[in-house]
């Protein structure tokens, strides 16, 4: 099946900056989602985004879907943004996402 | 609009009791996922359902039950719990698979 690959695994930023988070995927996908998981659990929807790019805020997104890779800028971070991003793609045309293991990131004050 | 609603929020259970986590939506979606997420992991696909009566496995079925017989709701059937099912689980639908998906808030189980 599909393999979903994130990067970093772990991030550590000083409020205020940037960030890029990249997510691969093995083979091509047609839907691609990112999402945040809050410190108390929950996933919360950042984008939905098969191919170019989104922005909402601080926030955007980019699917190359052609070259399989998906990017999430954060920028001008706040502790607000600490939690665990995650990607999640199909594993083919009508099948569920498949979740890679996640960027952790914290965001210090 | 409350989306996808998992009960409960929490539980402990002893090994070899059985347990229904519930999951319901309101958006008239066809597609419902199970998935857990063990500590510092990704989520899993437990069991899916394209619409009502069709349920299909997903990595790591071993050890549930679910069932599809409305729209509305996908419940996860636990038989005999063991400490190996420990996790968190989280319910999900979409329209279609080319389409978002929402998530419950999650059902934290702990297996003793």
């Amino acid at each position: 099946g599909i393999q979903v690959e994130q990067s970093p695994p772990d991030l550590i930023l000083q409020e205020g900056a940037n960030s890029t988070l990249r997510c691969n995927f093995s083979d091509s996908v047609n839907n691609l989602q990112w999402f945040h998981q809050n410190p108390w659990g929950q996933l919360i929807n950042l984008f939905y985004i098969p191919s170019g790019t989104k922005q909402n805020g601080r926030l955007s997104a980019t699917t190359v879907a052609t070259e399989r890779y998906s990017l999430l800028y954060i920028s001008s971070s706040q502790t607000t943004d600490s939690g665990v991003y995650f990607c999640a793609g199909p594993n083919s045309g009508n099948t569920p996402l498949v979740f890679g293991k996640g960027t952790r990131l914290s965001v210090i004050a | 609009n409350a989306g996808v609603t998992q009960t409960p929020k929490f539980r402990i259970l002893k090994i070899g009791q059985s347990m229904t986590l519930q999951c319901a939506q309101d958006m008239n979606h066809n597609y419902m996922y199970w998935y857990r997420q063990d500590p510092g992991m990704g989520l899993k696909l437990i069991y899916y359902s394209v619409g009502a009566g069709i349920t299909d496995k997903g990595e790591v079925p071993n050890g549930y039950n679910v069932s599809r017989s409305t729209t509305e709701d996908f419940p996860l059937r636990l038989e005999l719990a063991a400490p190996s099912q420990t996790s968190v689980y989280f319910c999900a639908s979409s329209l279609n698979t080319n389409t978002e998906a929402f998530f419950g808030q999650g059902t934290r189980l702990t297996v003793v």
